[in-house]
C-alpha cells in the first residue's frame, strides 16, 4: 500500500511564528487530506487537496502530484494551533485513507 | 461539529466485559469506517462500510465486532480485550467509499477505550 511520511515529527514555536509542515507520498493518490487533531482527540479536517494550492486564513496548502508530496503552512502561528497535525491519502483503491504519523505542534505563548 | 457523533466519549472496561462504542452521522453520507488510533502510531483502518455492507476488514481480531444497521449508524462491539486494545477509536463518514471520486472523510470526536 501508499506509505506516507510526514515531516517534522516534533515541532515547538512562538506565538506569531510561521511554520511548514511535509508530507511525502510513495505513489500517485486521488485523494489526500490534512487533518489537525485537538488536544481531545477530535479530527478537524483542514484541506481536501489531492493537488494545487489552496488558502483558509492562515493556513494555506499546496500539493505537488508529480513529485509526491504536499506542504502544509501555518502564518502566524496562535496557541490554539497547537496539536497533531495528520497527512492522509488515498490511492484509488476500495479502502480508507492512509494516515502518516503526524507533526505534533507545540505553539508556546 | 463535524456531524459525525460517538458515545460514550470515555469508557473504561475490565478484560471479562462486553461493551459497545456507537457512531452516528448525520451527514446523509453512505460510508461509514472505524479507526484506531494507539499511542505512537499512526491511525489505522479497522473496517469499511458501503451502504450497510462491510466491504473491508484489515486482520482485526474477532474481538472487536462491527454492526451497521443503517448508513446513519455504526457500533463497534467489543468483548474480551486485551490491556494492549487500549486506544482511541474513531468513526468516520464520506459520501461514499470511492474516497478516489474526491470524497471528503469527517471524523467523529473519538472513544477513549482504556481495558484494564
Amino acid at each position: 500500500g501508499i506509505q506516507v511520511e510526514q515531516s517534522p515529527p516534533d515541532l515547538i514555536l512562538q506565538e506569531g511564528a510561521n511554520s511548514t509542515l511535509r508530507c511525502n507520498f510513495s505513489d500517485s493518490v486521488n485523494n489526500l487530506q490534512w487533518f489537525h487533531q485537538n488536544p481531545w482527540g477530535q479530527l478537524i479536517n483542514l484541506f481536501y487537496i489531492p493537488s494545487g494550492t489552496k488558502q483558509n486564513g492562515r493556513l494555506s496548502a499546496t500539493t505537488v502530484a508529480t513529485e509526491r508530496y504536499s506542504l502544509l503552512y501555518i502564518s502566524s502561528s496562535q496557541t490554539t494551533d497547537s496539536g497533531v497535525y495528520f497527512c492522509a491519502v488515498s490511492g484509488g483503491g476500495a479502502d480508507g485513507l492512509t494516515f502518516g504519523k503526524g507533526t505534533h505542534l507545540i505553539i508556546q505563548p | 461539529e463535524t456531524g459525525v457523533t460517538q458515545t460514550p466519549r470515555h469508557l473504561v472496561m475490565g478484560m471479562t466485559n462486553k461493551k459497545s462504542l456507537k457512531c452516528e452521522q448525520h451527514l446523509g453520507h453512505n460510508a461509514m469506517y472505524w479507526y484506531k488510533q494507539s499511542a505512537k502510531k499512526p491511525l489505522e483502518l479497522m473496517f469499511v462500510y458501503n451502504f450497510k455492507e462491510q466491504t473491508e476488514n484489515n486482520s482485526v481480531p474477532s474481538r472487536f465486532s462491527p454492526e451497521c444497521p443503517n448508513s446513519s449508524h455504526l457500533f463497534l462491539h467489543l468483548h474480551t480485550l486485551q490491556p494492549e486494545d487500549s486506544a482511541l477509536y474513531l468513526c468516520a463518514s464520506s459520501q461514499d467509499q470511492g474516497l478516489s471520486l474526491g470524497n471528503t472523510i469527517y471524523f467523529g470526536e473519538g472513544s477513549w477505550l482504556t481495558v484494564v
